[in-house]
Order: C-alpha cells, then structure tokens, then sequence
C-alpha cells in the first residue's frame, strides 16, 4: 500500500516555462512534507518542505502548495532551467505521532529541454 | 564539512555471504539514518539512530540486517547470508535534532550474484 504517490513517472518542460510536480498521499497522520531532488550516482538533495499548518511555501524559484483536504501537493518550479532535470521526491513525515521516518514517492523524472 | 560519507560505493558479492557498509555522518549531526533504494522506487526506511541509541526500525530490517551506531559517531549496517533481493542502493543520511531536511549521502550500491 503506497502512502505517498508521484503518478507521472515523467514530465518534460520547455526552459523559462513553469514545472509542475505532483503528490498525493493517503496518510491523514502525514504532517511535514519535504522534496527531494536526485541526480544520478549522487544522494537525494533536500530542497523545499512544508508543515501541514501551512498551505504554501516559497524559496527562490521553488514553490511548495499543500491542499490538506484533498490531500495533494505540487511543487512549482519558475522558471524551469535545464540543470533542473532530475528526479524529484516527494516525502512525506508523520512528526507529531512520534516517527522520524519519511515515506517517499517513486519519484518524477524531470526533463527541462533547452 | 565533508557531508555524509558511505563506503564503499559499489560492491558486488556473492549469495550467502556477509557484507557490512559504513556510514560517516555530518559530524555535528546527532541523527542517522538508513534507507535502501530499489530501482524505480523511492528511498525506504530501514532504521534510525538518535546518538548511539536506535530509536526506530522498519519491519523491512529482518533479522538478516543489524545497523550500529557506536560512540554516536559513524554506524555501520551488515547483513548476513545476503540474497538477491538485497541488490539496491542503500543510503545513509543525517541530520541535527529540529531540523527535518535530511543530508543524504551518496549511497552503497550492492550488487548480489
């Protein structure tokens, strides 16, 4: 049973042009969500998080949305440069109960053509 | 600061035999973790050190795999009689106490034949 879930394996972007990625995630425990971005043969690199209080979350190009409710959120990449290509995580944390773990995403593919 | 440190990077061994991994964190970092990563699949959890104490364990951790931590400082996770559904990459990350942005590193890539 996937907890959290990236749908789109993959999303190609022209640069200059808005990135959207997204999650959804089952948990209603989940309360903290983080992104990860990955370049091959290297380590998941921590980018942006949200805490469930909030509902948006900005740091330079890069912007975080949660939708509680629907239990969904996107990242926002503006504007997209091709060193953005990437896979990117999702990863979603149940703090408040306790876990320090995180619950990823299969991730998303980013391609950002020049 | 060097970052997380995990040796080796690669290593290829054969089925039933024992191989341990290391893990040098962030050295002002009081926490570890472990994830292990399939192909096509995001990091999972495997455990989670807070100093020297292991305060959480996936049930993905069988009895085959036991992760260390001595002294708070580097951990190491060894398993035994390895199997083919071993092969993956396993990731050791760190953070400090407050912060929730982990700082993976590069990862051991294990390959069983």
């Amino acid at each position: 049973d996937q907890q959290v879930k990236q749908n789109s394996p993959s999303l190609s972007v022209q640069e200059g042009r808005i990135s959207i990625l997204n999650c959804d995630y089952t948990n209603s425990m989940f309360d903290y969500f983080l992104w990860y971005k990955k370049y091959p043969a290297e380590g998941p690199t921590f980018l942006i998080s949200i805490s469930s209080i909030k509902d948006k979350n900005e740091d330079g190009r890069f912007t975080v949305f949660l939708n509680k409710s629907a239990k969904h959120l996107s990242l926002h990449i503006v504007p997209s440069q091709p060193g953005d290509s990437a896979v990117y995580f999702c990863a979603a944390s149940a703090l408040s109960g306790g876990s320090e773990k995180l619950v990823f995403g299969k991730g998303t593919k980013l391609t950002v053509n020049p | 600061d060097t970052g997380v440190s995990q040796d080796p990077r690669h290593k290829i061994t054969k089925r039933g035999q024992n191989v341990t991994f290391r893990c040098d964190p962030i050295s002002e970092h009081n926490r570890l973790y472990w994830y292990r990563q399939t192909l096509g699949q995001g990091p999972e959890f495997l455990t989670y050190f807070q100093n020297e104490a292991q305060l959480e364990k996936s049930r993905l951790l069988s009895d085959r795999f036991s992760a260390e931590r001595p002294k708070g400082s580097f951990s190491t996770l060894e398993i035994q009689r390895t199997e083919q559904g071993d092969s993956a990459m396993y990731l050791c990350a760190s953070s400090s106490t407050g912060t929730y942005g982990y700082t993976f590193g590069s990862g051991t890539r294990l390959t069983v034949v």
